[in-house]
């Protein structure tokens, strides 16, 4: 089955720098690649998402890079902001498929 | 508007008592999901529904269970709780296309639930 990995497990960084989040994945077939956004006690909430015929995608702040030959993709949160901190999660939906795997989060933290 | 809903968002039960948490959608999707969600962890799928067919996680323990019985409503029931069941449940909802996921996955509040 999928298997997505997620790194770093924490980040901390200054108000206006940026923040990368890497994953990874293990099935080749997998076409759907979102990212999810959540704040204490609240629901997992869609940021951006990305699918496997494009290799880049941007929303503002926010990009979302994918390089299926490596099996790998990418949160970039540029001029960040205190409230960007949160958890964020990277899932993958393996080819053809419902369900939805997700890593294990990274805990960003904007010092102001 | 809110587009997938929990009920209720916090449950107590006592270990062993048999405990229902219900989501309702309006958004007519076709796949309903489970996550069991501890803290500082991510969500675990515990099972999904792509519209009447029941998909269980080789790693769900035969204590949960789920029914569906429309398009709107998927029921989560736990037979015995113990201490360790004490998560936030989360439902999530999607539309299937033929080519996979057509929408991003809609998460409810959650459902908190303590075993005492």
């Amino acid at each position: 089955g999928e298997n997505v990995e997620q790194h770093p497990s924490t980040l901390s960084v200054q108000e206006g720098d940026s923040a990368v989040i890497k994953c990874t994945y293990s099935d080749s077939a997998s076409n759907y690649f979102p990212w999810y956004k959540q704040e204490l006690g609240k629901r997992p909430q869609l940021i951006i998402d990305i699918r496997s015929n494009v290799g880049e995608k941007k929303d503002q702040r926010i990009a979302v890079t994918l390089n299926k030959t490596a099996k790998h993709f990418s949160l970039h949160i540029t001029e960040t902001q205190p409230e960007d901190s949160a958890v964020y999660f990277c899932a993958a939906t393996p080819g053809g498929s419902e369900k939805l795997v997700f890593g294990k989060g990274t805990k960003l933290t904007v010092n102001p | 508007d809110a587009m997938v809903i929990q009920n209720p968002r916090y449950q107590v039960t006592q270990f062993g008592k048999p405990v229902t948490l219900s989501c309702s959608q309006t958004l007519n999707h076709n796949v309903m999901y489970w996550y069991q969600q501890k803290s500082s962890q991510a969500p675990k799928l515990l099972f999904h529904y792509y519209d009447k067919d029941f998909n269980n996680e080789a790693d769900t323990p035969d204590n949960f269970q789920s029914r569906r019985p429309n398009t709107s409503f998927c029921f989560l029931d736990i037979r015995s709780p113990g201490l360790g069941d004490a998560a936030m449940y989360l439902c999530a909802t999607s539309r299937l296309g033929g080519a996979g996921v057509d929408t991003e996955a809609f998460f409810g509040q959650g459902t908190r639930l303590t075993v005492v």
